[in-house]
């Protein structure tokens, strides 16, 4: 079973700081995709990494996939209140046909 | 906007209610999925399905059932509602071998179950 843990579980910071958020497996993932989930909806795809070693920016954000492809981090530059969520990395299981998720970092962003 | 669509984003059932959560989507998709997401336990997957009349057990699918008639539209039925299924449910689509592009999910039915 490929396991995705997420480290950490909470993390509440004051806006306009730095954060990283961690996604580790002792598994290897041909992908690995980063959600976003705002209270009272469901996940938002944010990226896919697909290669070892490739970094993706999506404005704020920086995503990271290990160069051996067992493990993903998410950085935020200047947190904003908008940021607030929980963030959720996920990867095909093994079939390839479903994701494993990890259990998520519920990030809160104070003004 | 192509999306997924669940029917009721609150809902309260009494214990021992046969309750049906409906989820559409839009995209013409093969696989759509329902979960349920409670604190401390993360996602947790009840059926799935990559097929019309195709079903397969989740993790958990004790005290589930789905039906899928249509290709669009995937149903999760609660026979007999207990206070353990107040929860959160989720309901996901995806391409048949497209996991590079993720799950689509609906907006989530918060259930309370009393």
């Amino acid at each position: 079973t490929q396991l995705l843990e997420q480290s950490p579980q909470f993390l509440s910071i004051q806006e306009g700081e730095n954060l990283t958020v961690y996604c580790n497996s002792s598994s290897v993932f041909s992908s690995l995709q980063w959600y976003r989930q705002e209270p009272g909806e469901g996940p938002v795809l944010l990226v896919t990494v697909v290669t070892g070693g490739e970094v993706k920016k999506l404005k704020r954000l920086t995503f990271q996939f290990g160069d051996a492809r067992k493990d993903s981090s998410l950085h935020i530059t200047a947190a904003q209140p908008g940021d607030t969520g929980l963030y959720l990395c996920a990867g095909p299981n093994n079939a390839g046909n479903m994701l494993t998720f990890g259990g998520g970092t519920r990030l809160m962003v104070k003004p | 906007d192509v999306k997924v669509t669940q029917s009721s984003r609150y809902l309260v059932k009494r214990t021992g209610e046969k309750v049906f959560l409906e989820c559409v989507q839009d995209m013409d998709h093969e696989n759509m999925f329902w979960y349920r997401q409670d604190p401390g336990l993360g996602l947790r997957l009840i059926y799935f399905s990559y097929d019309v009349k195709m079903k397969e057990k989740g993790d958990i699918p004790e005290g589930y059932s789905v039906s899928r008639e249509k290709k669009e539209r995937f149903s999760l039925i609660l026979e007999s509602a207990s206070t353990n299924q107040t929860s959160m449910y989720l309901c996901a689509s995806s391409l048949n071998r497209g996991l590079n592009y993720g799950y689509t999910f609906g907006s989530g039915t918060r259930l309370t179950v009393v």
